[in-house]
């Protein structure tokens, strides 16, 4: 099955500055990638999505890139703010049933 | 819509009692998923079914976990005994089939005694 890495665990950030996060996959029949933002005791919810034939999306000040050649896709989120505080998961679909998730990041926006 | 439906949100119970876990999808929705959160795991899929059928059922830890889906409205997964391992926040989760986003329900928090 597909199996999926996400690179930093916890991540620290100032307020203002720019954030990323990592992650791969090893199955090239993936096809589709949301990302998730899990706030403390609350549900995950989707932020951005980027499908296998788009190689870029953004949402205000979310950005999704995905690199198919490599299996690797980030997550950038520019001018960070404190309510961006939160755990982000990434997943990997392939026939965009099951979700693949990854192990999450925390993330800590300093103000 | 009223999203995804999840009761009890909160669950404590004895170890060796059967607990019962309940959601109710997003009408329309046609795939439904139950995953398990721990801080040691993350996210878990258990099981997923698609227009009520489990399609899916390796990540169920063991026998003593169980699901069903009777009808397109309503789903249950059964934990019989419980044991304080299985101490989580259990997720239900729906799509409309193919590549479509799933949305979580609130989660309900296990507490195993």
């Amino acid at each position: 099955g597909e199996n999926v890495e996400q690179h930093p665990s916890t991540l620290s950030v100032q307020e203002g500055d720019s954030a990323v996060i990592k992650c791969t996959y090893s199955d090239s029949a993936s096809n589709y990638f949301p990302w998730y933002k899990q706030e403390l005791g609350k549900r995950p919810q989707l932020i951005i999505d980027i499908r296998s034939n788009v190689g870029e999306k953004k949402d205000q000040r979310i950005a999704v890139t995905l690199n198919k050649t490599a299996k690797h896709f980030s997550l950038h989120i520019t001018e960070t703010q404190p309510e961006d505080s939160a755990v982000y998961f990434c997943a990997a679909s392939i026939a965009g049933n099951q979700f693949y998730f990854g192990t999450g990041t925390s993330l800590t926006v300093i103000p | 819509d009223a999203g995804v439906i999840q009761s009890p949100r909160h669950e404590v119970t004895e170890m060796g009692q059967e607990v019962t876990l309940r959601c109710k999808p997003i009408s329309g929705h046609d795939y439904l998923f139950w995953y398990r959160q721990t801080m040691m795991r993350g996210l878990e899929l258990l099981i997923y079914f698609n227009n009520n059928v489990p399609i899916d059922d390796s990540g169920m830890p063991e026998d003593r976990f169980s699901a069903k889906m009777p009808n397109a409205s309503f789903s249950t997964l059964k934990i019989q005994p419980s044991e304080p391992r299985d101490s989580a926040v259990y997720f239900c989760a729906s799509s409309l089939g193919g590549v479509h986003t799933q949305y979580f329900g609130p989660g309900t928090r296990l507490t195993v005694l």
